[in-house]
C-alpha cells in the first residue's frame, strides 16, 4: 500500500542548479497537485493535473514546471534554483471535482544555498 | 482570484476544552470542504470534510458546519486532548477548475 511517494526526501541544490522532484501514485487518480510549504506557514498550489496530458497554473507557478504523462508520475521540476524556493515540497493525488479524498506523500524538504 | 482565509493562526485551550476555527472562501463554486491536520514534521492528513449540499457533518469529537450563503464553514473540536495538538488546515475545492486551495493554517496547542 504505497500510496503517494516522493523522492528524495531531502535536497540541497546550489542557487542556480537544476533538478527534479518525483512523485508517483498508485491509487489510479486522475488529479494530482504539488504544494509548497514554507516554514511556519500553509500551503500554496504551485500546479496541478487532472490527468495525463493535462496540467495547469496554481497559485505560485513561477520558477517551477511540470509534465504528467502517466497517470501515475507528476514530477517537478526547478529550473533556476533560487533561495526563495528553499521549503517542503508535498505532491497530492485524489480530490479534484469527484469531491474525495487527497492523499499527501511524505514531502521534500528542499533548502537552496 | 480564488482565496481561503483562516482564523485563528494559533490557539491555545485546556484539555476537555473546545476549539473552533473558521474559515471563508471566496469563489461561490467551492462546492467542497475538507479540513486536513498536520502533525510536527509529518504530512497533512484528511479528518472530515463537507460537501455543499450538507450543513453540518459530526465524526465523534470533531464537527464541521458550512454556511453558504455567508461562504464560512467551521471545525469544531470538543473535549479536547494534548494528542489533538497539530496544525489544521481547511481548504475548498473550486468546482469548474478542480483546484483545491488551502488556508493558512491554524496551530492548536492543548495543555494538559
Amino acid at each position: 500500500n504505497a500510496g503517494v511517494t516522493q523522492t528524495p526526501k531531502f535536497r540541497i541544490l546550489k542557487i542556480g542548479q537544476s533538478m527534479t522532484l518525483q512523485c508517483t501514485q498508485d491509487m489510479n487518480h486522475n488529479y494530482m497537485y504539488w504544494y509548497r510549504q514554507d516554514p511556519g506557514m500553509g500551503l500554496k498550489l504551485i500546479y496541478y493535473s487532472v490527468g495525463a496530458g493535462i496540467t495547469d497554473k496554481g497559485e505560485v507557478p513561477n520558477g517551477y514546471n511540470v509534465s504528467r504523462s502517466t497517470t501515475e508520475d507528476f514530477p517537478l521540476r526547478l529550473e533556476l534554483a533560487a533561495p526563495s524556493q528553499t521549503s517542503v515540497y508535498f505532491c497530492a493525488s485524489g480530490g479534484g471535482r469527484l469531491n474525495t479524498e487527497a492523499f499527501f506523500g511524505q514531502g521534500t524538504r528542499l533548502t537552496v544555498v | 482570484g480564488e482565496n481561503v482565509e483562516q482564523h485563528p493562526s494559533t490557539l491555545s485551550v485546556q484539555e476537555g476544552d473546545s476549539a473552533v476555527i473558521k474559515c471563508t472562501y471566496s469563489d461561490s463554486a467551492s462546492n467542497y470542504f475538507p479540513w486536513y491536520k498536520q502533525e510536527l514534521g509529518k504530512r497533512p492528513q484528511l479528518i472530515i470534510d463537507i460537501r455543499s449540499n450538507v450543513g453540518e457533518k459530526k465524526d465523534q469529537r470533531i464537527a464541521v458546519t458550512l454556511n453558504k450563503t455567508a461562504k464560512h464553514f467551521s471545525l469544531h473540536i470538543t473535549e479536547t486532548q494534548p494528542e489533538d495538538s497539530a496544525v489544521y488546515f481547511c481548504a475548498a475545492t473550486i468546482y469548474n477548475t478542480d483546484k483545491l486551495i488551502f488556508g493558512t493554517g491554524t496551530r492548536l496547542q492543548v495543555f494538559p
